[in-house]
């Protein structure tokens, strides 16, 4: 496709529960970033591919998520047991391997734990 | 962690107006970004200034950019009310390192 795309762009789930969110880059882009936004703040860092490696985790919160790209495109964030508190917008991006990272942003997918 | 911090939180203007936008992050960069996101969604990009920049202009956004006081700013000139838009700088290291985001600025446009 022609940018970054996120599925499910709104997901509804219960505390406790686990769920799935998927980006697919731009083809081509080797390097792919998860980010997560809440309310009135700037996106927040949670993990980056170089190819299908994570080259930094450092951002994820704690051990309840966790990403993977098995063959270097589409990546899946998984979150295990939800908490109210994992309510966010999760912003994916996309960028060519370079000395300048110009990212590209998909739409997001607005996580609401109840 | 954020790095950026947007000055002003927030800013309402008259379609036709100026607005400026400003940046500060804490350690050395190699590039800032700017990028606007609607309705809490997607961020688009809209400029990236290296650190060996001083300024950088697109179609009606000016940049600049101050490494000795650590420092940006976003002049969006004869604002219009579809600029109406949350604005946020980001800074991002060499390579493919991630971006650390400012909170942002809220820009109302009023027609």
């Amino acid at each position: 496709g022609a940018g970054v795309s996120q599925t499910p762009s709104n997901k509804v789930t219960e505390k406790g529960k686990y769920v799935e969110l998927r980006c697919d880059p731009i083809s081509g882009h080797t390097a792919l970033y998860w980010y997560r936004q809440s309310l009135g703040q700037g996106p927040e860092f949670l993990i980056y591919f170089q190819g299908t490696g994570a080259a930094d985790d450092s951002g994820l919160p704690n051990d309840r998520f966790f990403a993977v790209r098995p063959e270097g495109s589409v990546s899946t964030l998984k979150i295990q047991r939800t908490e109210r508190g994992d309510s966010a917008v999760y912003l994916c991006a996309s960028s060519l391997t370079g000395n300048v990272n110009e990212q590209f942003f998909g739409p997001g997918t607005r996580l609401t734990v109840l | 962690s954020q790095q950026g911090e947007e000055d002003p939180q927030a800013l309402s203007i008259q379609e036709g107006e100026n607005a400026t936008m400003n940046c500060s992050y804490k350690t050395s960069i190699n590039n800032l970004q700017w990028y606007r996101q609607n309705s809490g969604r997607g961020l688009v990009h809209l400029i990236l200034i290296r650190s060996n920049e001083r300024e950088k202009h697109s179609g009606r956004l000016r940049v600049t950019l101050d490494t000795s006081k650590k420092s940006s700013s976003l002049l969006i000139t004869a604002s219009r009310a579809a600029d109406t838009a949350s604005y946020f700088c980001a800074t991002g290291n060499s390579g493919n390192t991630p971006l650390v985001f400012g909170k942002g600025t809220r820009l109302s446009v009023i027609a």
